[in-house]
């Protein structure tokens, strides 16, 4: 079974809806941030990635924001489809430290 | 998974039993990771790699040891198992430290449960 996936916030989004998922970073002078997909049973999948000095980034079907300001980053996702269904997640890091991860959010998509 | 294998894919073993975890890459990435998952928790550094023979320990590195005599092989090896070593296991790669803002790839991990 999925245990990673377990006491995780979960999203619910219809098929073809646009989803947004959000993600609060704790460290302020993290200067670069990373989106990983994990469906399960698999390993966590890069999908996107921003740096400090931009607000928006986007990539095929994904666009990630920046805020700094309130220290928080969201992952939007159009035109959802049932293959992305799977646990979000982001991760923070600045220069000379490890990567700090969040724990996640499922994402289920309804038919 | 971005050429990376681990193995085995799950494992059953008891407490007070050595257990060895082998990450193969095929990138010729410098930067290897161990990371560990749990439930309710994001993934947990324990050690990493910037070199052949080079390692360093990261957050939850008690009761674990890493070896890497060749570029492609990172191996984590838990010395006594305990059951709080139960886990899923993900090692990573990156191509530079990158100060630490450099994408990291993850292999598909491994299952262990200690009874």
């Amino acid at each position: 079974g999925e245990s990673v996936g377990l006491h995780l916030p979960t999203l619910s989004v219809q098929e073809g809806d646009n989803s947004i998922i959000n993600c609060a970073y704790s460290n302020s002078a993290s200067d670069y941030f990373i989106w990983y997909k994990q469906e399960s049973g698999k390993g966590p999948q890069f999908i996107i990635d921003i740096r400090s000095n931009m607000d928006k980034r986007q990539g095929q079907r994904v666009t990630v924001l920046l805020n700094k300001t309130v220290k928080h980053l969201s992952l939007q996702i159009a035109a959802t489809q049932p293959g992305d269904s799977a646990v979000y997640f982001c991760a923070e890091a600045f220069y000379g430290q490890n990567f700090v991860f969040g724990p996640g959010t499922r994402l289920s998509v309804l038919p | 998974d971005a050429g990376i294998t681990q193995s085995p894919r799950h494992k059953v073993t008891e407490t007070g039993t050595p257990v060895t975890l082998r990450c193969h890459q095929t990138e010729n990435h410098r930067y290897m990771y161990w990371y560990r998952q749990d439930p309710g928790h994001g993934l947990r550094l324990i050690h990493y790699s910037y070199g052949v023979k080079d390692t360093d320990k990261g957050e939850v590195s008690d009761g674990y040891s890493v070896s890497r005599s060749k570029t492609e092989d990172f191996l984590l090896t838990l010395e006594s198992a305990t059951s709080s070593q139960t886990s899923v296991y993900f090692c990573a790669i990156s191509e530079s430290g990158g100060g630490g803002r450099e994408t990291q790839y993850f292999g598909p991990g491994t299952r262990l449960l200690v009874l």
